[in-house]
């Protein structure tokens, strides 16, 4: 299986700052890379796909790069409802795993 | 617009048995790979199975491998999740999500509780 690591596992940034949170694959996965939000009581939403694409209907200062094992998502410009936990996953292969999550806090 | 619903989650005795449905509108649910992902209470997602739009290719992660079986109705616009064995970790928020280029997990129900204890 492949794993994945994110990191930090939490941090907190304030209204207006730029943030990065990184994922490692332990096997290249090209850019098989995904990004979810996940508010609390809230399902998971996705954000960024093939590592660096913007979901439709998400707000442009959400961007993600990399490819093959390490990448990083990217909030610019931080609002209030960017609260959340953030996932990384790998759609490479099967079993399509997640990072542990990180998660933000906004002060 | 796309909806996912999931229904069937329940409180079960370990050992017990449980079906999950999830009732999707709004797209051409046969078009479309489906998935479950589970999250624990307090803990992160974990992706436990996906079914192709055929039925004809089915993954399973091996924590659910021979008690679990997914399956589909594409007459009925619906995915099903059968658990059979079930232990006190199976205890979780089950969502079903749809699977699409890139193999991305574009949209998600709202999940379904299931808790296992004696």
């Amino acid at each position: 299986d492949i794993q994945m690591t994110q990191s930090p596992s939490s941090l907190s940034a304030s209204v207006g700052d730029s943030v990065t949170i990184t994922c490692r694959a332990s096997h290249n996965i090209n850019s098989y890379l995904n990004w979810y939000q996940q508010r609390p009581g809230k399902a998971p939403k996705l954000l960024i796909y093939a590592a660096s694409s913007l979901q439709s209907g998400v707000p442009s200062r959400f961007s993600g790069s990399g490819s093959g094992t390490d990448f990083t998502l990217t909030i610019s410009s931080l609002q209030p409802e960017d609260s959340a936990t953030y996932y990384c996953q790998q759609s490479y292969s099967t079993p399509r795993t997640f990072g542990q999550g990180t998660k933000l806090e906004i002060k | 617009e796309v909806q996912l619903v999931e229904s069937g989650g329940d409180l079960k005795q370990p050992g017990g048995s449980l079906r999950l449905s999830c009732a999707a509108s709004g797209f051409t649910f046969s078009s479309y790979t489906m998935s479950w992902v589970r999250q624990a209470p307090g803990k992160g997602l974990e992706w436990i199975s996906y079914i192709s739009s055929g039925s004809d290719t089915i993954y399973y992660a091996d924590c659910v491998k021979g008690r679990f079986t997914i399956s589909r109705d594409n007459a009925k616009n619906s995915l099903y999740l059968q658990m059979n064995g079930l232990r006190d970790d199976d205890t979780a928020v089950y969502y079903c999500a749809t699977e699409s280029n890139w193999n991305k997990a574009d949209y998600w129900g709202q999940g379904t509780l299931v808790t296992v204890s004696s």
